[in-house]
């Protein structure tokens, strides 16, 4: 499967702890994207890299989150100190230059 | 504000009779409008954008700047459109970041 890669898939984490999400884009897209997904709603937008440069990142970012993107391929995204708000499901998305966005699977984030 | 609006949560219609999907959108300048498709157990997809005027499975969407609209349509339904629809917008930035609506699930009934 050369599409968008997320793992894990399914996270349950208790209320308080660390998490970290990864995403695998297609190989060459130098734009890589995280939404946010929670139920009943749209995809929101969370942060926008270009190569390994975060350009914009979302009010709803806040300072619990942090993404990287070292090199430029993968991506990581960490939530510290995770509230029951966070669950949601969280999508990774990515494009050659300014054109369709190809999405993850997404990965399931379920705070007890 | 930038802003898309799908009024309906749940269309539910017969196996080939005609389809229309809303959505809104409130944006200052001139976005790209997209129309994208989740079906059930798969990954969200771009169906069709305005800008290719393309036929994409027999849906085609109009872009209406007076309304600032952007309906979904197909003559005639089949059982595999039943799937999570959703309008979106990305504007004339660099960024391109996509704002979505909240979605509009249709069912086709056979």
């Amino acid at each position: 499967d050369t599409g968008v890669s997320q793992n894990p898939r399914h996270k349950i984490t208790k209320r308080g702890q660390n998490v970290t999400f990864r995403c695998d884009p297609i190989s060459e897209h130098n734009r890589l994207y995280w939404y946010r997904q929670t139920l009943g709603q749209g995809p929101e937008f969370l942060t926008y890299f270009q190569n390994e440069a975060q350009l914009e990142k979302s009010r709803l970012l806040s300072d619990r989150f942090s993404a990287e993107r070292p090199k430029g391929s993968f991506s990581t995204l960490e939530i510290q100190r995770t509230e029951q708000g966070d669950s949601a499901m969280y999508l990774c998305a990515s494009s050659p230059f300014r054109d369709e966005q190809y999405f993850g699977p997404g990965t399931r984030l379920t705070v007890t | 504000a930038q802003r898309v609006t799908q009024p309906e949560k749940l269309l539910s219609v017969f196996k080939g009779a005609p389809v229309e999907l809303k959505c809104n959108y409130s944006y200052s300048g001139s976005p790209e409008l997209f129309w994208y498709v989740q079906y059930s157990r798969q990954r969200l997809q771009l169906l069709l954008r305005h800008i290719s005027r393309e036929s994409i499975k027999g849906f085609t969407a109009d872009l209406n700047k007076g309304e600032t609209s952007f309906h979904l349509k197909k003559p005639f339904a089949q059982e595999e459109d039943s799937a999570m629809y959703y309008c979106a917008l990305s504007g004339n930035s660099s960024a391109s970041k996509i704002i979505f609506g909240s979605g509009t699930r249709l069912s086709i009934r056979p």
